[in-house]
């Protein structure tokens, strides 16, 4: 089946510095790719919507300035958490929706940890 | 508001029982999705639904749009069906659009 690959996992770094979430999808063009955040034992959140060559949508709340989404090109969007602080801690997890087999669908990437120190 | 409420938040099985989580959402949709999320977190869609009931091996969904509730059931439960098990809806004349999540149920099967 379709897959949505996202990279880092996991991923640890220090205050103030800057990290980077991909996702990839590997076998189908993502039209809309996803945002989500999920603190523990919490619902995931949506973050922002992105469709292909332009800019993102963000949900109340969330900084577009701290948060830089980029979806260049159908089979990649990218998350850029700027100047980390702690409190951006989280499970960030992306989804994809495109055209597989004739089918709409929507699939996940396996999320990415975030800790900040 | 959108709501979507899950229950039970957390449900024990032993192997081979069945089991049943539900779902309510108090406005109108255009696509219920039932999702399974892994320790580690990833998250495989396992259903969308818009009417009527789907069936997926021993995984049954059904939904009923008078009532604004969903049902998942699984048959013959197995202890790797453990896992977290989300409802999320979708609203605005979309099926596959923004998405609001239940809180999950966390389902435990011990062997």
């Amino acid at each position: 089946g379709a897959v949505v690959s996202q990279h880092p996992s996991r991923v640890i770094c220090k205050s103030g510095t800057s990290v980077k979430i991909e996702c990839r999808s590997l076998d189908f063009q993502a039209t809309t790719m996803f945002w989500y955040r999920q603190f523990p034992k919490q619902s995931l959140m949506l973050m922002a919507t992105s469709n292909e060559g332009s800019k993102a949508t963000y949900e109340q709340g969330v900084e577009k300035d701290k948060f830089l989404i980029n979806h260049a090109s159908l089979t990649l969007s990218t998350l850029t958490v700027t100047s980390a602080h702690p409190e951006d801690s989280s499970f960030y997890i992306c989804s994809a929706r495109g055209q597989h087999r004739g089918n709409e669908k929507l699939f996940f990437g396996s999320g990415t940890q975030l800790s900040v120190l | 508001k959108n709501e979507v409420e899950q229950s039970p938040q957390n449900l024990t099985a032993q192997e081979g029982e069945f089991i049943t989580i539900n779902c309510s959402y108090s406005v109108g949709i255009s696509a219920l999705h039932w999702l399974q999320q892994h320790p580690g977190g990833g998250i495989v869609s396992l259903f969308m639904l818009s009417s009527g009931k789907k069936k997926h091996g021993r995984l049954i969904a059904t939904i009923n749009i008078q009532e604004k509730h969903s049902s998942l059931h699984i048959t013959a439960s197995h202890p790797r069906d453990s896992a977290v098990y989300i409802c999320a809806v979708s609203f605005g004349g979309t099926s596959y659009g923004k998405l609001t999540f239940g809180q999950g149920t966390i389902l435990t099967v011990h062997p």
